[in-house]
């Protein structure tokens, strides 16, 4: 069965504070993709970025990284030197390739970035 | 560059009414994909369109339909409303069918629908 997990439901921290919004995941397939969405309050999700099952190399984007391990099957998201703007709900998501029609998401993490 | 435009942003309607959804899609995009996220859950998918056919359904009972016309937008019929349909449904473009592995959804704002 397909499943997404993202254990924290909300994290606070102080502005330019590191942190770390964990994802864990579940699948059959061999072949799949994970991505990141931020939903801000405006209810859009904003695309973050997608990794596929072969490509373990970590991402770096900014003050944004991502953290691929397969064999703990998490793709965890690291934002460096937080800003109030990053506030938001970060979802984690899964699009298995037997399937790409849908995806298929967690539960979502609330992230409050205070001044 | 418009992006994915839904309408109405909030809806209030009775339980056991009927109500319809909107969405166009980013320019470009031709294929629609709708998505039901119930407050503090993350999104569920409903089911996608492509070529004005229905190419795939998530878990959801017939209550809910949709349609898609030649222009490539889109509706999402929800019939005999339940409590329970009370939520953000968002609306998703893409360009074919293989859109989510290489270029990512384009999400719209979502409809707020409650219902009472």
């Amino acid at each position: 069965a397909q499943k997404v997990t993202q254990a924290q439901t909300e994290i606070s921290v102080v502005e330019k504070e590191d942190v770390t919004l964990d994802c864990v995941y579940e699948t059959r397939d061999t072949t799949y993709y994970l991505f990141w969405y931020k939903q801000p309050p405006s209810g859009e999700l904003v695309f973050l970025i997608r990794r596929n099952s072969f490509d373990e190399q970590n991402e770096i984007s900014g003050r944004y990284s991502w953290n691929f391990q397969k064999s703990t099957s998490s793709f965890n998201f690291t934002i460096t030197a937080s800003q109030v703007v990053d506030s938001a709900v970060y979802f984690c998501a899964l699009s298995e390739a037997r399937n790409t029609d849908k995806l298929i998401f967690g539960t979502g993490t609330r992230l409050q970035v205070f001044p | 560059d418009a992006g994915v435009t839904q309408s109405p942003t909030h809806l209030i309607k009775t339980r056991g009414q009927q109500v319809t959804l909107r969405c166009s899609p980013k320019s470009g995009h031709d294929t629609v994909s709708w998505y039901q996220q119930a407050l503090g859950q993350g999104p569920q998918f409903i089911f996608q369109y492509y070529e004005e056919e229905e190419r795939q359904r998530g878990n959801f009972p017939d209550r809910f339909s949709g349609h898609q016309f030649p222009n490539y937008s889109s509706e999402l019929n929800v019939n005999a409303l339940l409590l329970g349909d009370s939520a953000l449904y968002l609306c998703a473009s893409s360009l074919g069918t293989v859109a989510p592995t290489n270029y990512g959804y384009t999400f719209g704002s979502g409809t707020r629908l409650t219902v009472v």
